[in-house]
């Protein structure tokens, strides 16, 4: 079974400082990764995702994320926060076996930024 | 460009009532997931379908039914709610092929049991 942990359920950066949402995951087998935003009362939104093209992933309002084999993670970074950028970050872990395609989540980690 | 959409966007239930909560998306997507969402847990998977007529269940599928008649439609049925059920429900959607893709999730369903 595939398993996600996000380090620290609630991260606090002020405006203009360096957004670092941790994910590390779990996975027998090469792992399909995603980042997911949820702003409050809406569904989840795709930041990104890696599938093995690339471990540097680039994604939408300058958000990116490394794939670290070695350490098993998928950092999630973005050089300058935005007010707008407020919301909850779901980290996610795909398990392709037997045709199923689930996505496992990690709990999630709220981001604020302070003016 | 409606996507995923789901209804109704918010109920509140008696315990031991039943609803039927209404998915459907129009993007001719394959597979349909159906989660739920507590606050601090992330999403748990409840049931999902790979295509119409086919559907399996999740991690937490104890009280739901499903079911899959057409390509478009998958709706989840609560038969006697219970307090426990109270949660916020997404569909999801994504087409599969040969490699993952990513899934599109609708607004979301937000229910309380009283």
């Amino acid at each position: 079974a595939q398993s996600v942990t996000q380090l620290g359920s609630h991260v606090s950066v002020s405006e203009g400082a360096l957004v670092l949402l941790r994910c590390n995951y779990s996975s027998s087998v090469p792992p399909y990764l995603f980042w997911y935003v949820q702003y409050p009362n809406q569904g989840l939104q795709l930041l990104l995702k890696y599938t093995s093209a690339a471990t540097l992933v680039k994604g939408i309002n300058d958000f990116e994320a490394e794939f670290k084999k070695s350490e098993t993670s998928f950092h999630l970074t973005k050089p300058s926060a935005h007010m707008s950028d407020a919301a909850e970050y779901f980290c996610a872990v795909s398990d392709s076996g037997a045709g199923s395609y689930q996505l496992t989540f990690g709990k999630g980690t709220k981001l604020s930024v302070i003016p | 460009n409606a996507g995923v959409t789901q209804t109704p966007k918010f109920r509140i239930l008696k315990i031991g009532q039943s609803m039927t909560l209404q998915c459907t998306q129009d993007m001719n997507h394959n597979y349909m997931y159906w989660y739920r969402q507590d606050p601090g847990m992330g999403l748990k998977l409840i049931y999902y379908s790979v295509g119409a007529g086919i559907t399996d269940k999740g991690e937490v599928p104890n009280g739901y039914n499903v079911s899959r008649s057409t390509t478009e439609d998958f709706p989840l049925r609560l038969e006697l709610a219970a307090p426990s059920q109270t949660s916020v429900y997404f569909c999801a959607s994504t087409f599969i092929d040969t490699s993952n893709q990513p899934q599109h999730f609708g607004d979301g369903t937000r229910l309380s049991i009283l």
